[in-house]
């Protein structure tokens, strides 16, 4: 079945350093891919999300882009603060109307020093 | 605006006694409804989802069930718990946007010790 792979963490970085995470997928069709945070504390929330092939997807900072070619969807942000710790999922919808489902990866942990 | 209520926080039940969790959703009809295992490790592992009234999907083979008595409220349930069901739960749900993607509003979640 479909499925998504991130890369496992946790992922330790200084601040203003560039932050990779990277998250591949297997789908059958034609999937919307997203990226969710869940900072400390929090419940699991949408950073940015991509709907068809190369779209880039960004929000606070972050991007995104959907990659056919290399089933890939990998988060990128060029300067990151303290404030981004937090829990990355990688997850992807498939389907249509009567079979929406959301499917996760095993999340990335990110860890920013001062 | 849309709210999802999901209870209790925290549950620590005895090996054999059955479960029930709760999660309500406000301000939206007809929306999909997910319950997922948060695990160290794994990541978000969905359980069950359901994309109307009394419309299960089992994702995995497991010692739950699932049921949507009504269009905004989904139930996590088991006659029996085992050590193995102890872990965090997630109930979300989602809808369509303008632009057709699906979007998912979470929980805060509910963490059930098995002992």
């Amino acid at each position: 079945g479909n499925s998504v792979t991130q890369m496992e963490g946790p992922v330790t970085l200084s601040e203003e350093a560039f932050l990779t995470i990277n998250c591949t997928y297997t789908a059958t069709g034609y999937p919307s891919l997203f990226w969710y945070v869940q900072y400390p504390g929090e419940g699991l929330q949408l950073l940015l999300k991509a709907t068809k092939a190369d779209d880039k997807g960004s929000n606070k900072g972050f991007e995104a882009t959907y990659r056919k070619e290399t089933t890939s969807f990998h988060l990128e942000k060029g300067s990151v603060q303290v404030s981004d710790s937090a829990v990355y999922f990688c997850a992807l919808s498939e389907g249509g109307i009567n079979t929406d489902k959301l499917i996760f990866g095993t999340g990335t942990r990110l860890q920013v020093f001062p | 605006s849309q709210t999802i209520h999901q209870w209790p926080a925290t549950l620590v039940q005895p090996v054999g006694s059955p479960l029930s969790l709760e999660c309500t959703v406000e301000g939206t009809s007809n929306p999909n409804l997910y319950w997922y295992r948060q695990a160290a490790g794994r990541g978000l592992q969905l359980l069950f989802y359901s994309v109307g009234i009394g419309q299960i999907s089992s994702e995995v083979p497991q010692n739950l069930s699932a049921s949507r008595p009504q269009d905004r409220q989904f139930i996590l349930s088991s006659k029996k718990l085992l050590l193995s069901d102890s872990g965090f739960y997630l109930c979300a749900w989602s809808h369509r946007e303008m632009l057709g993607f699906l979007r998912a509003f979470f929980g805060q979640g509910t963490r059930l010790t098995v002992v």
